[in-house]
């Protein structure tokens, strides 16, 4: 199957800082990019579609002001964590949706730690 | 929001083949089902999808009942790397996102 990486797959902060996730489809030019949050012992959360060149698509419930989703390319889009708190740490998993095949593939998550 | 249910949890021998039920009662017409499963700590990998005829590829075979309201993932001879949670997804093929239920966890027993 294709290859989705995030950067970094860890990452720790301090409270009121802003992390940066990267996500890239390594051999596919991908339109449509998920992000997902997931807590311990949980189900993965869809959080926002994001279509390159336009601005994403927030779930209900989901601060558009606090996870910025830029998809500038067809390979890349990054979230980022604003003004970070403890209760922002979760894994995040983004996907790249292949239309040839009608399939999405995961990236392997970042693990965020806000101290 | 997801529109499946799955028994959270499942145990399975090793060699022994694995079947694990989904219910998707309210499925509509033009929805496919998604077969994924998360290894801890990692993304989630797809496994196969179908629409109405049974599917079978070189993971697992996936049987749809013939009113499409249920499906069964089996994995034909469980090894203990096939120790996962398994998430059954309905998804309309016109449209992209996946809305993830609670999933199975599976756990392969030696």
């Amino acid at each position: 199957g294709a290859v989705v990486s995030q950067h970094p797959s860890w990452v720790i902060c301090k409270s009121g800082t802003s992390v940066k996730i990267e996500c890239r489809s390594l051999d596919f030019q991908a339109t449509t990019m998920f992000w997902y949050r997931q807590f311990p012992k949980q189900s993965l959360m869809l959080m926002a579609t994001s279509n390159e060149g336009s601005k994403a698509t927030y779930e209900q419930g989901v601060e558009k002001d606090k996870f910025l989703i830029n998809h500038a390319s067809l390979t890349l889009s990054t979230l980022t964590v604003t003004s970070a708190h403890p209760e922002d740490s979760s894994f995040y998993i983004c996907s790249a949706y292949r239309a040839y095949n009608n399939e999405q593939f995961f990236g392997p998550g970042t693990r965020l730690t806000v101290l | 929001d997801a529109k499946t249910t799955q028994p959270p949890s499942m145990d399975c021998a090793e060699g022994r083949a694995a079947n694990l039920p989904c219910n998707h009662s309210t499925i509509s017409g033009n929805e496919y089902v998604y077969w994924y499963r998360q290894i801890h700590s990692q993304g989630p990998q797809y496994i196969i999808h179908g629409l109405k005829n049974n599917e079978t590829n070189e993971m697992a075979s996936l049987i749809i009942t013939e009113d499409r309201k249920s499906s069964t993932l089996i994995l034909p001879h469980a090894t203990l790397r096939d120790t996962a949670v398994y998430y059954c997804i309905v998804r309309a093929n016109t449209g992209n996102q996946f809305y993830f239920g609670t999933g199975t966890s599976l756990t392969v027993i030696p």
